[in-house]
């Protein structure tokens, strides 16, 4: 079955950086698009990017774009998030998702169990 | 504020049908498709209807979606306890070029 499992996640001062991992299996990693999605405290969700199959092209929301990185290594089955200059604002939970580009329209199928990322002084 | 627009409250009987409505515009739900999301607490998202109104494997057939112009629907009918939950609506916004998603509406089962 697909698994998605985060790690990373941790207490971290602003203006610092971390490094989000996601962990893949149960299907063939270098056959889909991948994303990265954040939940801040008590609030909705928030689409921050995405990165395609094979050739690694990325998207990023306006939010995130200059500061965050994403990027994938298909022989360990792993999408990962490079976050830079870190602000209280990007305290969330984080989860990685399966990104589904259909013909008849794109999705999320699947989603890790997310990770704590939290910026405090 | 969000792009998408849903309630922020719904609730039902069990055994009802609760309905929830996402608001969005021409670049997103109006030219492509919509997909629900399920959120127990304290737990992931999970998908429900992808593609305005398809339903992954697994997904009960009391979950449903609909999309007429700038908004979809999600309706569940004989609502469960275990319904209870907050539901997200998501689009691909051409404008914006990104995903959108709405602020999400919590469902009671009362």
């Amino acid at each position: 079955q697909v698994q998605l499992v985060e790690s990373g996640g941790a207490l971290v001062k602003p203006g610092g950086s971390l490094r989000l991992s996601c962990a893949a299996s149960g299907f063939t990693f270098s056959d889909y698009y991948m994303s990265w999605i954040r939940q801040a405290p008590g609030k909705g969700l928030e689409w921050l990017s995405y990165i395609s199959s094979s050739f690694g092209s990325t998207d990023y929301a306006d939010s995130v774009e200059g500061r965050f990185i994403i990027s994938r290594d298909n022989a360990k089955n792993s999408v990962f998030l490079q976050m830079n200059s870190l602000r209280a604002e990007d305290t969330a939970v984080y989860y990685c998702a399966r990104y589904m580009v259909a013909p008849t329209g794109p999705y999320f199928d699947y989603w890790g169990q997310g990770t704590l990322v939290t910026v405090s002084s | 504020q969000s792009v998408l627009t849903q309630p922020p409250s719904a609730s039902g009987t069990p055994g009802q049908r609760a309905t929830i409505s996402c608001s969005g515009s021409s670049s997103n739900i109006g030219t492509l498709s919509v997909n629900w999301y399920q959120q127990l607490p304290g737990t992931a998202p999970k998908l429900v209807i992808y593609n305005n109104n398809q339903r992954p494997s697994g997904v009960p057939d009391r979950f449903s979606g609909s999309k007429s112009g700038t908004s979809a629907s999600l309706a569940i009918s004989g609502l469960q306890s275990e319904d209870e939950a907050d539901y997200y609506c998501a689009s691909w916004d051409d404008s914006l070029k990104g995903w959108v998603f709405g602020g999400g509406t919590k469902l009671t089962v009362l």
